[in-house]
């Protein structure tokens, strides 16, 4: 039982490229969602999903875009990097009010 | 709009004695509060959280969170810290119902100091 599985660890990537963060988890929770970590700011949600084909904005989805297409796996897509997307993100998994943490993705945009 | 204010960025100690972080939660409905802890370069893990019932939770490494309505507070206490307690610990609240979504405080960086 892997719980939450984030890949890749660490990313740089250069302004403008996209990239797609990926989140698994295995235990058959409905709701995922993805947090950005920024110093002095705690996790941010950005987006989440409520069940396979449902997925609606957080509190800061621009410059991202996500799908839930089956239970098990919730993307984060970059579709064109920018600095201030440096940050740490971690996606969640849950069912009903408790929230489960995969061990994150470190990004840099340079 | 449900928020979450964890009243301390940083809280140094030393090693053996008592600690207090503080987070005070706005809700006008239900809530369901939470403390997760983030040791270096890892992962949050849950700590302990309240869902209903006594109000007084505990977590199995000693610490505990005691839920407040009247202060809409739901502080984490530990009578005694130790140098592996080092770590940022995050205050969450969610309102239940369809929503799954977790509000978080901004963190509270515990040092342990020998």
């Amino acid at each position: 039982n892997a719980g939450v599985t984030q890949t890749p660890k660490f990313q740089v990537l250069k302004t403008g490229q996209s990239m797609t963060l990926q989140c698994a988890q295995d235990m058959n929770h409905e709701y995922m969602s993805w947090y950005r970590q920024d110093p002095g700011m705690g996790l941010r949600l950005i987006h989440y999903s409520v069940g396979a084909g449902i997925t609606d904005q957080g509190e800061v989805p621009n410059g991202y875009n996500v799908s839930r297409s089956t239970t098990e796996d919730f993307p984060l897509r970059l579709l064109s990097a920018a600095p201030s997307q440096t940050s740490v993100y971690f996606c969640a998994s849950g069912f009903s009010v408790e929230a489960f943490f995969g061990q994150g993705t470190r990004l840099t945009v340079v | 709009a449900q928020s979450v204010t964890q009243l301390d960025s940083q809280v140094p100690v030393f090693e053996e004695a008592p600690v207090e972080l503080r987070c005070n939660y706005s809700s006008s409905v239900s809530v369901y509060l939470f403390w997760y802890v983030q040791y270096p370069n890892q992962g949050l893990q849950l700590l302990l959280k309240y869902l209903s019932g006594s109000t007084l939770v505990e977590s199995i490494n000693g610490f505990e969170a005691e839920f407040n309505k009247s202060q809409t507070s739901f502080h984490l206490r530990k009578p005694s810290v130790h140098i592996s307690d080092t770590a940022e610990y995050f205050c969450g609240a969610n309102s239940g119902g369809s929503n799954y979504k977790l509000t978080f405080g901004k963190g509270t960086l515990l040092t342990v100091n020998p």
